[in-house]
């Protein structure tokens, strides 16, 4: 079945940079668009960042625009977040998702990983 | 961007109708999708595409859309259904999805 496991998460000063990963499994990686939304403690849902199925094309929210980048390895099905200048607003548990689709588009998130937590502080 | 709007919280009696509002400009012309997400959890859809259904989720969930309004409904609603409740939508304009703040339901 489809597995999404995300791991990178810790603890960072504000100012520094993290890489999270999402291992993917159970289905052909490759043709899937993925996607990385947070949810800050007590907070809801918030969606991060796009990235279609070859990689080719990438969006983001404009809260992390500019400091975040999306990135996907098809060859080891892991889809990454580098994110740089951090912030104490952007502690959060942070969620892989898998779009039904190759570029993304209007389909529900059926697959979520457990998510990994991010807490910028000083 | 475009914005969807939920209540904070609902509660309602146990074996009561819950209902659960998701606002947005001409929602309706747009397809909306439902999680529920309970604590420590990754969220899971109970509608998607308005009113359908997946798979293992309970008869008792439904979705309705039109107008400016969508609108989750639980009925003969039980202590397991306490949890949060997103809606979420595909903004076209911006090629990206959009999430509701978020309704925590809380059953009495």
């Amino acid at each position: 079945q489809v597995q999404l496991v995300e791991s990178g998460g810790g603890v960072v000063q504000p100012g520094r940079s993290l890489r999270l990963s999402c291992a993917a499994s159970g289905f052909t990686f490759s043709n899937y668009a993925m996607h990385w939304v947070r949810q800050a403690p007590g907070k809801g849902l918030e969606w991060v960042a796009l990235i279609s199925y070859d990689g080719s094309n990438k969006y983001y929210a404009d809260s992390v625009k500019g400091r975040f980048t999306i990135s996907r390895d098809n060859s080891k099905n892991t889809l990454y977040l580098q994110m740089n200048s951090l912030r104490a607003e952007d502690t959060a548990v942070y969620y892989c998702a898998r779009d039904n689709t190759k570029w993304g588009g209007g389909d529900p998130f059926q697959h979520w990983g457990q998510g990994t937590l991010v807490t910028v502080s000083s | 961007s475009y914005v969807l709007t939920q209540p904070p919280s609902v509660s309602v009696a146990p074996g009561k109708t819950a209902r659960i509002t998701c606002g947005g400009n001409n929602i309706g012309s747009k397809s909306v999708h439902w999680y529920q997400q309970k604590p420590g959890q990754a969220p899971v859809v109970v509608i998607y595409y308005d009113s359908d259904r997946p798979s293992g989720i309970s008869e008792r969930f439904s979705g309705s859309n039109s107008g400016n309004t969508a609108t989750l409904t639980i009925s003969r609603v039980e202590a397991g259904h306490e949890a949060d409740y997103y809606c979420q939508v595909w903004d076209s304009s911006s090629d990206h999805p959009v999430f509701g703040g978020g309704t925590k339901l809380t059953v009495l």
